[in-house]
């Protein structure tokens, strides 16, 4: 158990419809990553949020957005989906912000969606 | 382009003997390196970090050696056991946020 939290474990929702994806991090971390990972792409990194800051985004869509709270856990905001929007949905956490390189990510396990 | 390439997708091996999975990636400058294991349907799991001034590292049964002149990075799992079936993942720093990950190394032991 890596202590990152995720909710739900599994979506099933419809085209064009508009889900909100959650993560707490490990205690104490400062950091919350979003990772996409489908079959076709591997995992691709999306945002990462530093103590309530976006600190750096990957290829997310515009369709697609986040936030970090101030108690520190994240929700990933998925709207106007498309078949292709499936795929499983992790975040990671890690105490800094990835400034120094034995600032490990720690994965949660993961929230799959499926698009009908 | 930037890209990063794991030798094969699939790798099936004879418990005892060493699995080596090659990280090979083009029009970057990583710092570091990392590896990662992946069971099916769960999150991505940290092995080892090697620094680009480092050439080897180890773990219990792994090891993991980089090369920046190449371009890559070996890892090694020694005397595999049927519980190291998994996939592992190579990832490297883009930037001081950024991981890009390699699309996996799946692993099968067999006893």
């Amino acid at each position: 158990d890596s202590g990152v939290t995720q909710t739900p474990k599994h979506l099933i929702t419809a085209t064009g419809q508009r889900v909100t994806l959650r993560c707490s991090p490990r205690s104490g971390d400062l950091s919350v990553y979003w990772y996409q990972q489908s079959l076709d792409q591997g995992l691709q990194f999306l945002i990462h949020y530093y103590n309530g800051e976006e600190r750096a985004k990957g290829n997310i869509l515009e369709r697609f957005s986040a936030q970090q709270f101030p108690d520190l856990h994240s929700e990933l905001n998925l709207s106007s989906l498309e078949l292709g929007d499936s795929a499983l949905y992790f975040c990671a956490s890690s105490a800094e912000g990835g400034l120094a390189d034995t600032d490990t990510q720690y994965f949660g396990p993961g929230t799959r969606l499926t698009v009908l | 382009s930037q890209k990063i390439e794991q030798n094969s997708e699939a790798l099936n091996i004879q418990e005892g003997k060493t699995a080596t999975l090659t990280c090979n990636y083009t029009n970057y400058s990583p710092a570091y390196l990392q590896w990662y294991r992946q069971d099916p349907g769960r999150g991505p799991v940290f092995l080892l970090l090697i620094r680009e001034n480092e050439k080897e590292k180890r773990k219990e049964r792994l090891k993991v050696t980089f090369d920046t002149t190449l371009k890559q990075s070996l890892f090694h799992i020694t005397a595999s056991q049927p519980a190291d079936s998994a996939t592992y993942l190579c990832a490297l720093d883009i930037d001081d946020y950024k991981l890009s990950f390699g699309a996996g190394t799946t692993v099968t032991v067999r006893a």
